[in-house]
């Protein structure tokens, strides 16, 4: 299988900054995404990084180590309305072209 | 303009019964999936086509069966629905199936509560 894996919750404060890591199985990968998702909606796409290195998009950043197998997303001044479940996704050629999707951590922001 | 748009949103049905979703996307992609979220929020993927095309079927039951019409469409179809058929199914589409770097779109899910 390819073993996604990322922390269950996460809880932060408002105006902080949190990162969530995510480690995966690297034989055939070629891309790791990271997803949002509120409760009750669909997943939204925040970042894709393919290369080693940081990704940076406004408030959130990605960064991949290929070598290590590790990815983390970094969101910097925390809003409310981030509390929502970040997904680690990961895209295998090897395996019919797919992507793979962790479980999911949980984001509480409190005040 | 929905991208990707699932019917229905909602459905409850009995155990035994037979129904559909139906997913149409107007982004242009060729390449469009099936995933499943079940209770714990684990997205697992299920079928995807790629132009109509079937790319990939994961270990689903055959009670599960896609159809792709055409490349804008993918309907899925569940025989015999039994109670842990309960989830929510999304419908994705991405630009091309060797070039994932623009990311999936996903329909707005269709939560099925078998009863």
């Amino acid at each position: 299988g390819q073993n996604i894996d990322q922390p269950t919750e996460m809880t932060a404060t408002e105006g902080a900054i949190v990162q969530i890591n995510c480690t995966y199985q690297t034989s055939g990968f070629n891309g790791l995404f990271w997803y949002q998702q509120h409760a009750g909606e669909a997943p939204t796409f925040l970042s894709y990084n393919v290369l080693d290195g940081l990704e940076e998009k406004g408030r959130f950043s990605s960064f991949l180590s290929r070598s290590k197998g590790y990815s983390y997303l970094l969101l910097k001044e925390l809003q409310m309305k981030d509390s929502a479940s970040y997904l680690c996704a990961c895209y295998y050629m090897e395996y019919g072209n797919k992507l793979v999707f962790g479980a999911g951590t949980i984001l509480r922001v409190k005040s | 303009d929905t991208a990707v748009s699932q019917t229905p949103k909602y459905l409850v049905t009995q155990m035994g019964n037979d129904k559909s979703i139906k997913c149409e996307q107007n982004l242009g992609h060729d390449t469009m999936y099936w995933y499943k979220q079940d209770s714990k929020k684990f997205l697992k993927i299920m079928f995807s086509y790629n132009n109509k095309e079937l790319i990939i079927n994961e270990t689903v039951p055959n009670r599960f069966s896609p159809k792709s019409p055409d490349k804008a469409h993918l309907n899925l179809h569940i025989n015999s629905l039994e109670l842990g058929d309960s989830a929510v199914y999304f419908c994705a589409s991405s630009q091309a199936l060797r070039h994932p770097s623009y990311g999936y779109t996903f329909g707005s899910g269709t939560r099925l509560t078998v009863v």
